[in-house]
């Protein structure tokens, strides 16, 4: 049982250059989400996902793109990079009991674009 | 709208010696409210949760956390600090679309 797993762990892109993060899981979870951490700011929910085949946007969606056509994979996309999504991207996955129920997390991305 | 407060960017403590890592709430109705812990480079780990109950909850590591309603405040505690405990915590509130809200988080430095 591996919980919650991330690849790439690090990437460097430059302005410009698109990507995919991808995020598994393999505890049968409903429940997806995407965070971006940023130092003095917390994680802040970037995309969620209810469920297979649908997504919704969380607090700072602006340049990126989800996916989730398999229930245990939950995809990242960011279509045109910029510096100012360098950051630390964490997967998270919940049972569909997600108002009382834990959050686990991957290990994280770390992203650099110059 | 749903937020919370951690105070304090860095809390540093001798080992052997008790901590407490603070936390406040805002919430519109009853609070979900939980502590994660993050260890250099690694992903958040859950440690504790109050969702109703007793406002003393226990959770892993010997953390416990102490919910007081009338300050809203979540307060993360330990009789005695490790220095393996060294690491970023975050409290975070449930807010009324079932997600979370995270706070900046607080850097735990315990020293020998």
């Amino acid at each position: 049982n591996a919980g919650v797993t991330q690849t790439p762990k690090f990437r460097v892109l430059k302005t410009g250059q698109s990507m995919t993060l991808l995020c598994a899981q393999d505890m049968n979870h409903e429940y997806m989400y995407w965070y971006r951490q940023d130092p003095g700011m917390g994680l802040r929910l970037i995309h969620y996902s209810v469920g297979e085949g649908t997504t919704a946007k969380g607090e700072v969606p602006d340049g990126y793109n989800v996916s989730r056509l398999k229930k245990q994979n939950f995809l990242l996309g960011l279509e045109s990079a910029a510096p100012s999504q360098t950051s630390v991207y964490f997967c998270a996955s919940s049972r569909i009991l997600a108002q009382t129920d834990t959050q686990y997390f991957g290990p994280g991305t770390r992203l650099t674009v110059l | 709208a749903q937020s919370v407060a951690q105070p304090e960017d860095q809390v540093n403590v001798a080992e052997g010696n008790p901590l407490t890592v603070k936390c406040t709430y805002s919430v519109s109705g009853n609070p979900y409210l939980f502590w994660y812990v993050q260890y250099p480079n690694r992903g958040l780990q859950f440690l504790l949760k109050y969702i109703t109950g007793d406002n003393l909850v226990k959770g892993s590591y010997g953390f416990e956390a102490e919910f007081n309603k009338s300050q809203t405040s979540f307060h993360l505690k330990k009789p005695s600090a490790l220095v393996s405990d060294s690491a970023l915590y975050f409290c975070a509130v449930r807010d009324d679309t079932d997600k979370l809200i995270f706070g900046t988080g607080t850097r735990l430095q315990v020293f020998p």
